[in-house]
């Protein structure tokens, strides 16, 4: 069966360190992945997504994430954090036909 | 305004009582999710639907009734609700094929008393 690990609750960064949100997954065959982020009382917005191809994926708002596939991990970064950028984010895995799982999610606060 | 709306967006009710959420999209997306989020669990998925007709069971379908008569509607019922059903839920629909993104709604959150 597959799954998403976030194994941080909640990631603290002050403003203009660069920030790092660790995602790890178990899938048997090759993974889709995500990063989707959830602002208080709004539905998940996506982030960015890897499919196949080049393992550095940039995306919205600056967040770029890496795929390494040896330590089936996708870890969400950005160079420079904004306040703004405090939310809930969910990495997904997908295999097979459309059935996206998330993990729990992980807390960044972006102190100023 | 094209997108995907989710009404109510609060709702309390008691146990033992009949809900439904609505979920409606404007895309003509061929698939949408009903996915409820609780803390610790991250979300997780009660029932989907790859078209008009055609639904099936995710991860956490049990209490839960889906039709979709029309591509851009996607109903969730809770035929008897239960405490345990008190979440916050949230629809979704996606383009045909593996590496389309999710859409979500703006979630509906449901309390059980």
């Amino acid at each position: 069966a597959q799954s998403v690990a976030q194994p941080e609750d909640q990631v603290n960064v002050a403003e203009g360190n660069p920030l790092t949100v660790k995602c790890t997954y178990s899938v048997s065959g090759n993974p889709y992945l995500f990063w989707y982020v959830q602002y208080p009382n709004r539905g998940l917005q996506f982030l960015l997504k890897y499919i196949t191809g080049d393992n550095l994926v940039k995306g919205s708002y600056g967040f770029e994430a890496e795929f390494n596939k040896s330590q089936t991990s996708f870890h969400l970064k950005k160079p420079s954090a904004l306040v703004s950028d405090s939310a809930l984010y969910f990495c997904a895995v997908r295999t097979g036909f459309q059935k996206l799982v998330f993990g729990t999610g992980t807390r960044l606060l972006v102190s100023p | 305004d094209a997108g995907i709306t989710q009404s109510p967006r609060y709702k309390i009710t008691e146990t033992g009582r009949q809900v439904t959420l609505m979920c409606h999209q404007t895309w003509s997306h061929s698939y949408m999710f009903w996915y409820r989020q609780d803390l610790g669990h991250g979300l997780r998925l009660i029932y989907y639907s790859a078209a008009a007709d055609i639904t099936d069971k995710g991860e956490v379908p049990d209490g839960y009734v889906v039709s979709r008569s029309k591509t851009e509607n996607f109903p969730l019922t809770l035929e008897s609700a239960t405490r345990s059903q008190t979440s916050v839920y949230f629809c979704a629909s996606s383009e045909l094929g593996v590496g389309g993104e999710l859409f979500f709604g703006e979630g509906s959150r449901l309390t059980v008393l």
